[in-house]
């Protein structure tokens, strides 16, 4: 069974320009959330879909930050414009809603650097 | 916030156990506690969870004091591809939060 995917792995913008990530989850997977790490900062929740509504978005910087899942399958996140504090890795993960607390599986991360 | 407190970093010699503390005196009776780990370059990756009975799988044994105040998660035999960051987080049973990550313990599994 294939994990929670992601790509790019790594994405190198300039400031001012757009930038967006993409988050496949597991197959069948209701929730599926957006984390960040900052360089030398622990990892920030962003938010959290549960199918294609937006259930907690609490975390999410600025209005720069856009992030979708029309149709509840894969999920996107835009940056536009993006600043260079924006540098960092995207983490991606999803679980089953099965209103029991079940393990969230991640991706393996975008890399995003803001030149 | 999170609400939990672990050691920055610790050491283990290879093949030994190695045993991570994780203080969470205000956990909640309705909190399990988890144990997540990040090897470089890598995403997080669940490791084991429980709620006030010492739990085991395949990779690690968590084991959680009868107060519930504090927990250690065991190793039982390190590998160097052990090294990583190990994060402690309580989290709401029943429900689907997010995830709310501390500083973690950074493991240096030595040859």
């Amino acid at each position: 069974e294939a994990g929670v995917t992601q790509f790019p792995s790594h994405s190198v913008i300039e400031k001012g320009q757009t930038v967006t990530l993409r988050c496949d989850p597991i197959s069948g997977h209701d929730n599926l959330y957006w984390y960040r790490r900052v360089m030398g900062k622990e990892i920030k929740f962003l938010l959290h879909f549960v199918k294609e509504s937006k259930q907690d978005e609490s975390g999410m910087p600025n209005n720069r930050f856009l992030a979708e899942r029309t149709g509840g399958t894969y999920s996107t996140l835009k940056v536009q414009p993006a600043e260079l504090e924006d540098s960092g890795v995207y983490f991606c993960a999803s679980s089953l809603n099965s209103g029991i607390n079940t393990e969230a599986f991640f991706g393996q991360g975008t890399r995003l650097t803001v030149v | 916030d999170a609400k939990t407190t672990q050691p920055p970093s610790m050491d283990c010699a290879e093949g030994r156990a190695a045993n991570l503390p994780c203080n969470h005196s205000t956990i909640s009776g309705n909190e399990y506690v988890y144990w997540y780990r990040q090897i470089h370059s890598q995403g997080p990756q669940y490791i084991i969870h429980g709620l006030k009975n010492n739990e085991t799988n395949e990779m690690a044994s968590l084991i959680i004091t009868e107060d519930r105040k504090s927990s250690t998660l065991i190793l039982p035999h390190a590998t160097l591809r052990d090294t990583a960051v190990y994060y402690c987080i309580v989290r709401v049973a029943h429900r689907d939060d997010k995830i709310i990550f501390g500083k973690g313990t950074r493991l240096h599994i030595l040859p």
